[in-house]
């Protein structure tokens, strides 16, 4: 049963940069059967997609995103991981991880809450 | 404003059946399947129903998809108390060339 766990700083200052990392046990990122996402949820509103790798380091981005999003994948540790550029308040949500399978994402991590401050 | 568009919210009573909308466009879900997601408070959303009306290992018949034209729904049947939740729509959008979600509905079991 593969299992995703995000992990990275709680707090980050306004126009810095954003740092999360998931990391993926139970399974290999370099199966290669399906890709890693980021999606984010500010407080009590919906999902918004960000992105996402495959193994061999191929990215998508939801194009809003796309000029502060970097996606990369270190297969050694079986980890992926996100940076999002200068920050503001309104990057301020819940940062999940997941597996997208095909067309669906299948496997979610429990989620981490970022905080941005001013 | 999201790309799919579901009601804010949803009830009913332990036992009835509950259906919850998700209507799109053309370049979404008229010409891409749709997947629904469960989120429980507090927790990570988890996929309830795939390729409109596929239900995940473990998800009880109870729940069911169903796709036309450019709307989808999720049906519950035998509504239980463990059935509140936010429930969310999902598809690719060909003009956006990303992921979209639905604003979700929060289902109150009364």
């Amino acid at each position: 049963q593969v299992q995703l766990q995000e992990s990275g700083p709680g707090l980050v200052k306004s126009s810095q940069t954003l740092s999360l990392t998931c990391t993926v046990s139970g399974g290999s990122i370099n199966s290669g059967a399906y890709y890693w996402s980021w999606i984010r949820q500010h407080p009590g509103k919906g999902l918004e997609w960000i992105g996402y790798i495959y193994y061999s380091g191929t990215t998508y981005y939801n194009a809003p995103l796309k000029s502060r999003v970097t996606i990369s994948v270190d297969k050694s540790k079986n980890q992926f991981s996100l940076k999002l550029r200068s920050v503001t308040v309104a990057d301020m949500a819940v940062y999940y991880c997941a597996r997208l399978n095909t067309s669906w994402f299948d496997c979610w991590g429990q989620g981490t809450l970022v905080t941005v401050s001013s | 404003q999201s790309v799919l568009t579901q009601p804010p919210s949803a009830s009913g009573t332990p036992g009835q059946r509950v259906t919850i909308s998700c209507s799109g466009s053309s370049s979404t879900i008229g010409s891409n399947t749709v997947n629904w997601y469960q989120q429980l408070p507090g927790t990570a959303p988890k996929l309830l129903i795939y390729i409109n009306n596929q239900r995940p290992s473990g998800v009880p018949d109870r729940f069911s998809g169903s796709k036309s034209g450019t709307s989808a729904s999720l049906a519950i049947s035998g509504l239980q108390s463990e059935d509140e939740a936010d429930y969310y729509c999902a598809t690719w959008d060909d003009n956006l060339n990303g992921w979209v979600f639905g604003g979700g509905t929060k289902l109150a079991v009364l």
